[in-house]
């Protein structure tokens, strides 16, 4: 057990699909963030949060939308994906930005877009 | 621009030893870290290295050189259960982490 849990674990959607991603972290962390992982290649930053305040967003296409209610909670919207688009989604939490913190990762939601 | 480089697969025996080694190109330093990654699974923090020098910790070892941007990860003793994805990340002046690929481990009887 991480103390990051995300759902779904899989999620299999069409082109015109809209969908949602959810990470939920029981770490009391102030940081949270979502990365694209493709085979054979490095972590892809998507977005952070610090304290509920987007603080990154690395040129990602706004078919992908974040959304941070609070600092335990994230969600990532997606509509009209491409299937370039299909990748495992992991979400992290740290203790805060601007520190060393190591960050804690969920499971991850394995996304299809056909 | 920010790199970091690390074999993208490495085979070695049971009970042996295996050294993975990465290098790093960033906007500054704050620390590099290892983690490690079953298929399916979460990235597991393995180790944090700032400062110069070998840090160990039970069968994992980390070491760091900053001036060659250098870092490696000593496994000894391996074990099937090593067998995973071992990933190499450095932090930069912000704080940021950029990740290597990941380096495959393939453990054989």
């Amino acid at each position: 057990e991480t103390g990051v849990t995300q759902t779904p674990r899989h999620l299999v959607m069409g082109m015109t699909n809209k969908k949602s991603l959810k990470c939920e972290q029981h770490l009391g962390h102030n940081a949270m963030y979502w990365y694209k992982q493709s085979a054979k290649k490095p972590l892809e930053l998507m977005f952070v949060y610090n304290f509920k305040e987007q603080t990154e967003n690395n040129s990602v296409p706004s078919r992908f939308s974040p959304e941070c209610p609070n600092s335990s909670h994230l969600f990532l919207h997606l509509h009209t994906l491409q299937p370039e688009d299909s990748a495992l989604y992991l979400c992290a939490s740290s203790g805060g930005l601007g520190t060393s913190n190591e960050q804690f990762f969920g499971p991850g939601t394995r996304l299809t877009v056909l | 621009g920010q790199n970091i480089d690390q074999p993208t697969e490495m085979t070695a025996t049971e009970g042996a030893i295996v050294q993975i080694n990465c290098t790093y190109q960033t906007s500054g330093f704050n620390g590099l870290f290892w983690y490690q990654q079953h298929a399916g699974e979460a990235p597991t923090f393995l180790s944090y290295n700032v400062l110069d020098g070998l840090e160990e910790k039970g069968r994992f070892s980390s070491f760091l050189s900053r001036s060659k941007g250098y870092s490696y990860l000593l496994l000894k003793e391996l074990q099937m259960k090593d067998s995973a994805s071992y990933l190499c990340a450095a932090q930069d002046s912000n704080y940021q982490l950029i990740w290597g690929a990941g380096t495959k481990l393939i453990i054989k009887p």
